[in-house]
Formats: structure tokens, C-alpha cells, sequence
């Protein structure tokens, strides 16, 4: 079975900086696919990004970014010129390449963006 | 865009009641979920359906149900609410196949039971 870390429970920065989100996952699987999403507080769970897992290439959303390290297994979103509305709990996702569509999630980590 | 609908945003209900949290999504996905969130545990399955009138347990079936009669509405039951069933519930659905496509999420009922 597959299993999802996000060890930082809780993260804040002021407004225009950097962030980094970590996320590890286990897996024996060779092809799959990694997610994260948003959270805004009391609204409706979004995508932010998605990597697929036999492409090399980091998937880049305008100012979010991932370093994907499959060898590591290692799978961390960057926010770049962090904004309030950034503010949001961010949950890493693993899914896999065939069959039925279902995720494993990690615990989450609480981004505060702060003005 | 892709609307799941879930029909109530806050619900308060008794132990021992039967519960029923409703969810309709309007873009022909084949494959919905329900799953409970809680602080430090994040998202867990608890039932999914990737066909009308088909589901497949989760990882934390236990004191819940479902149903699917339509390809759009996925029902979860809680069979007789107790206390430890109070959390967020949050349906998704997608479409099926290959690729494992976004899930696309309501904006979730929190649940108390008293």
C-alpha cells in the first residue's frame, strides 16, 4: 500500500516570498501520478498541480512549481511570490497508473501567508 | 466547469439516527468518493464508486454505506450515527480510465452528531 508524508503540520511566510511544501511518498510502483491540492479555508479543495510520474520534467503552474525526485521519492511544491490568497491547507496526493482512479493523501500542512 | 454539488454545508444530527449526506456531480464522471477529514489525518476513503450500483470499500468502511442508482448522485449513509463520526465529508468525482485524471471536489458537510 502506498503512503503519503507531509511533515510539516504547519508553515508561514510573508507575503512575496518563497515557500517550499515537502512531501515523501512510498510506492513499488515504476508509473504513477502526483498531486497536490489547495484547501482555502472554508471553501472547496482545488488542484494545484499534477506531475506524472514517467516524466522527467517538473510541472510548473504559473507561480507554483514541484521538485519531483522519484528516486528519493520526493515530491515538494514551491510557491513563488507568495500571496495572501495562498493562504490554504495543501495536501499531497498519490495516485496510480491504472485501475480505479484512487488517491492516497497525506496529513496536510497549513500555509499562512502572512501581509 | 465541473460542479459537485453536496447538500448541506453543516449538519447536526443525534446518535443512533440514520444519516444521509447527498452528492451530485454534472459532468457524467464514472467515478465518485466520499471521504472524512479530520485535523492531522487529512483525507481518508471511505467508499467509492466507479459505476452505477458498483462500489468498493475504502480504507475506513466501517458504520457507513452507500448508493449509487444514478451515475450522477453518490449517497453516503451512516447507518446509526455515534459521536466518532463527527468530521468533514468531502465527495469528489472524475472521470474514469487511464491517466488518473483530478478529482474534482464539493465544498464538503460538516457533520456533528450529539
Amino acid at each position: 500500500a502506498q503512503t503519503v508524508t507531509q511533515s510539516q503540520p504547519e508553515m508561514s511566510v510573508q507575503e512575496a516570498e518563497t515557500v517550499t511544501l515537502s512531501c515523501t511518498y512510498d510506492t513499488s510502483e515504476s508509473n504513477y501520478y502526483l498531486f497536490w491540492y489547495k484547501q482555502p479555508p472554508s471553501r472547496q479543495m482545488i488542484l494545484v498541480i499534477r506531475q506524472e510520474a514517467y516524466k522527467q520534467q517538473n510541472a510548473t503552474e504559473n507561480r507554483f512549481s514541484v521538485n519531483f525526485q522519484k528516486a528519493a521519492k520526493s515530491f515538494s511544491l514551491k510557491i513563488s511570490d507568495s500571496q495572501l490568497g495562498d493562504t490554504a491547507m495543501y495536501f499531497c496526493a498519490f495516485g496510480p497508473n491504472f485501475g480505479n482512479e484512487k488517491l492516497t493523501f497525506g496529513t496536510g500542512t497549513r500555509l499562512t501567508i502572512i501581509p | 466547469d465541473v460542479k459537485v454539488t453536496q447538500s448541506s454545508r453543516y449538519l447536526v444530527k443525534r446518535t443512533g439516527e440514520k444519516v444521509f449526506l447527498e452528492c451530485v456531480q454534472d459532468m457524467d464522471h464514472e467515478n465518485m468518493f466520499w471521504y472524512r477529514q479530520d485535523p492531522g489525518l487529512g483525507l481518508r476513503l471511505i467508499y467509492f464508486s466507479y459505476d452505477v450500483k458498483m462500489k468498493e470499500k475504502g480504507d475506513i468502511p466501517e458504520g457507513y454505506s452507500v448508493s449509487r442508482e444514478k451515475k450522477e448522485r453518490f449517497s453516503l449513509i451512516l447507518e446509526s450515527a455515534s459521536t466518532n463520526q463527527t468530521s468533514m465529508y468531502l465527495c469528489a468525482s472524475t472521470t474514469g480510465g487511464y491517466r488518473n485524471q483530478p478529482q474534482h471536489f464539493g465544498d464538503g458537510t460538516r457533520l456533528s452528531i450529539l
